[in-house]
């Protein structure tokens, strides 16, 4: 069955970067988009960006721009998030999701996700 | 970017009761327009994609509605287990964003 996997929880100190993967099984890694969304505590979703893996063009939320770069290693069928300059407000639940599109319908949507990291940043 | 307003932001509802979310785009956004299920403790979960079709395995007591600007999610009968939050999202443009979620708690 299609399933992602995510990398353990993470304790950060304010001003470290943290790098979050995604294992992907069960489908041609390739083929989708991958996107990043994160939860603070209590609060709602954030979208972050994606990356295509196939080529390995990305678009960042202009929140993100210049702290979060996402990459990809396709023999591993695995995708990475990495945020740097951390700061307090940063500690929240990381999930990655893959992007279903049917063009012709003009469908998309994000299905599944990761069970999701917790990034705690404290000093 | 697209802001996603949903309303009310929570509600209390029994067992049984008709439940009627909405959300609104700041822009039309066509069909492109999700809604997605969370737990405490769980990542989403996709109900309902393009505005009104129900994805595979989600009970039909859940059903979408809307196009351009305006759309509504309906569970027609709630059940225990509906209990959560529910989030919209737009997929019109390819910079993605959600709504703030409505909370549905029971009564």
């Amino acid at each position: 069955q299609v399933q992602l996997v995510q990398s353990g929880a993470e304790v950060k100190k304010p001003g470290a970067s943290v790098k979050v993967s995604c294992k992907a099984s069960g489908y041609t890694f390739s083929g989708y988009y991958m996107h990043w969304v994160r939860q603070a505590p209590g609060q709602g979703l954030e979208w972050m960006g994606w990356i295509n893996p196939n080529s390995g063009g990305t678009n960042y939320a202009q929140k993100f721009q210049g702290r979060v770069t996402m990459t990809r290693d396709t023999s591993i069928s695995t995708a990475y998030m990495e945020l740097s300059r951390l700061r307090s407000d940063d500690t929240a639940v990381y999930y990655c999701a893959r992007e279903v599109v049917v063009p012709a319908a003009k469908e998309n949507w994000f299905d599944p996700w990761g069970q999701g990291t917790l990034v705690t940043v404290s000093s | 970017d697209i802001q996603m307003t949903q309303s009310p932001s929570s509600l209390s509802a029994s067992v049984g009761d008709r439940v009627t979310i909405t959300c609104r785009a700041s822009q039309s956004i066509s069909s492109y327009l999700n809604w997605y299920q969370q737990k405490p403790g769980k990542a989403p979960k996709l109900l309902i994609y393009a505005a009104s079709s129900l994805q595979s395995g989600v009970p039909s007591r859940f059903s979408g509605s809307g196009s351009g600007t305006d759309f509504t999610l309906t569970i027609s009968s709630l059940q225990p287990e509906d209990f959560a939050t529910y989030y919209c999202q737009q997929s019109y443009n390819t910079l993605r964003t959600f709504g703030q979620g409505t909370k549905v708690e029971i009564k």
